[in-house]
């Protein structure tokens, strides 16, 4: 079975610059969550989809980050413009949609803002 | 919105010895509680769980002990190995959906 699968890997941009990130979670897995995760700290949700609706996207700074998941599979979170203290990495997880099912994460995406 | 505190931050134990983490919540309502491993660089997994029907669940070397009165859950690994040096993390879920509340973690260092 594939895990969840993100990209990329790693990005560095500029602040006030944009940035994109891309999960596709585990096939069957209805439900879809971002973290993010600062040096040093536990993951933080951002927003969780179950299909493609939000769940819960009450920790997501709206003014800056966004983020969808069209036809209920593959997801994308953007941050505009970013600021210094965006910088983490970005976890990406899945489950099935039964309540309190195990959270699978993907490799996350390590985000440095200069 | 739920609150988790763990402690300690840091955890040196000799191998071959016990550890203890503990976590506290905030939420009463709360029924689930799992315990994540992140070792350096990788991504985090889920090495235990348990819901509030039942008050301790073990797997091999590791066990969660769960007292819902006290609102708190602890993790315990017995006879510790070098590959058991990792960050844990208590979590719980957070207001009426399941997106998971982590703790601080535990740097967990196993001495020779």
């Amino acid at each position: 079975e594939a895990g969840v699968a993100q990209s990329p890997r790693y990005k560095i941009i500029e602040k006030r610059q944009s940035v994109a990130f891309w999960c596709n979670p585990i096939s069957g897995h209805a439900t879809l969550y971002w973290y993010q995760q600062i040096l040093g700290q536990g993951p933080k949700l951002l927003i969780q989809f179950q299909n493609n609706g939000v769940v819960d996207d009450s920790q997501l700074p709206k003014d800056r980050f966004s983020a969808e998941r069209l036809k209920g599979v593959d997801s994308t979170l953007k941050i505009q413009p970013a600021k210094l203290e965006d910088s983490a990495v970005y976890l990406c997880a899945s489950s099935l949609v039964l309540a309190y099912s195990e959270q699978y994460f993907g490799p996350g995406t390590r985000l440095t803002v200069t | 919105g739920e609150n988790v505190e763990q402690h300690p931050s840091t955890l040196s134990v000799q191998e071959g010895d016990s550890a203890v983490i503990k976590c506290t919540y905030s939420d009463s309502a709360s029924n689930y509680f799992p315990w994540y491993k992140q070792e350096l660089g990788k991504r985090p997994q889920l090495i235990i769980d348990i819901r509030s029907n039942v008050g301790e669940k073990k797997d091999q070397r590791i066990a969660v002990t769960l007292n819902k009165t006290a609102k708190h859950f602890s993790l315990h690994i017995t006879e510790t190995q070098p590959e058991d040096s990792a960050v844990y993390f208590c979590a719980v879920p957070g207001g009426g959906a399941d997106g998971l509340t982590f703790g601080k973690g535990t740097h967990l260092i196993i001495q020779p």
